[in-house]
């Protein structure tokens, strides 16, 4: 079965710092998102991508969140200025054309602010 | 809001035990509803998924059957094994919309079954 790949699977980064979180969708899909999941806690929704641009966000993904599709391949999430309360699991997710189809899932970044 | 309210946790079992883990919805339209199963140390992966009312999502063993008169979409297994030990989570994705696959998901149920 295809997968979604994200990159890298730990990331520790230094609060106030830049992070980037790289994800390679299934290469159909047009659909792109993420998700992140602080430990112990539910999974949450961050953004969803279509047709280059940001079709719905939470009021989670706030101005030093962004997501940019650079090339026909990569889907990327930047944190502009890590805070303490941004280390969680992200996880990146794709899907094909049509409602109602599957999302496929990465294995995450886990993502640790010192 | 959408929103998914699953059993709380931990479950423990024993090996071949039979499995219910609740789960019961909200949504403003018509969803298609999932479960997710995530395994120690790795991400979510689809276990099953039902797309509209008195569908049967099976898949590993694992049912669930959309219900749409109590809102409902139980995962159930007749016998469970060690291997099936993870975190549960129930969502539901609105169709109707054009960004469908927005999920919202249920806070989790952790699974232990022992040997």
């Amino acid at each position: 079965e295809p997968e979604v790949t994200q990159t890298p699977s730990h990331q520790v980064t230094q609060m106030g710092q830049e992070v980037i979180l790289r994800c390679v969708p299934i290469s159909n899909h047009l659909y792109f998102y993420w998700y992140r999941q602080i430990l112990g806690q539910k999974v949450e929704f961050l953004v969803s991508f279509y047709n280059n641009e940001i079709s719905e966000k939470s009021e989670i993904f706030d101005d030093q969140f962004s997501v940019e599709r650079p090339d026909g391949s990569n889907f990327t999430l930047k944190i502009r200025s890590t805070k303490l309360e941004d280390s969680a699991m992200y996880f990146c997710a794709s899907r094909a054309q049509g409602a109602g189809e599957k999302l496929f899932f990465g294995s995450g970044t886990q993502l640790s602010v010192l | 809001g959408d929103s998914v309210t699953q059993m709380e946790g931990p479950v423990t079992l024993s090996e071949e035990a039979f499995l219910t883990i609740n789960c019961t919805y909200t949504a403003t339209g018509y969803p298609s509803l999932f479960w997710y199963v995530q395994y120690p140390g790795e991400g979510l992966q689809l276990l099953l998924k039902a797309t509209k009312a008195d569908d049967k999502g099976s898949n590993k063993g694992f049912e669930a059957t959309y219900r749409k008169e109590t809102t409902s979409f139980h995962l159930e297994k007749g016998s469970v094994q060690v291997s099936d030990s993870a975190v549960y989570f129930c969502a539901l994705s609105l169709t109707f919309r054009t960004n469908a696959g927005k999920s919202t998901f249920g806070d989790g149920t952790t699974l232990t079954v022992k040997p």
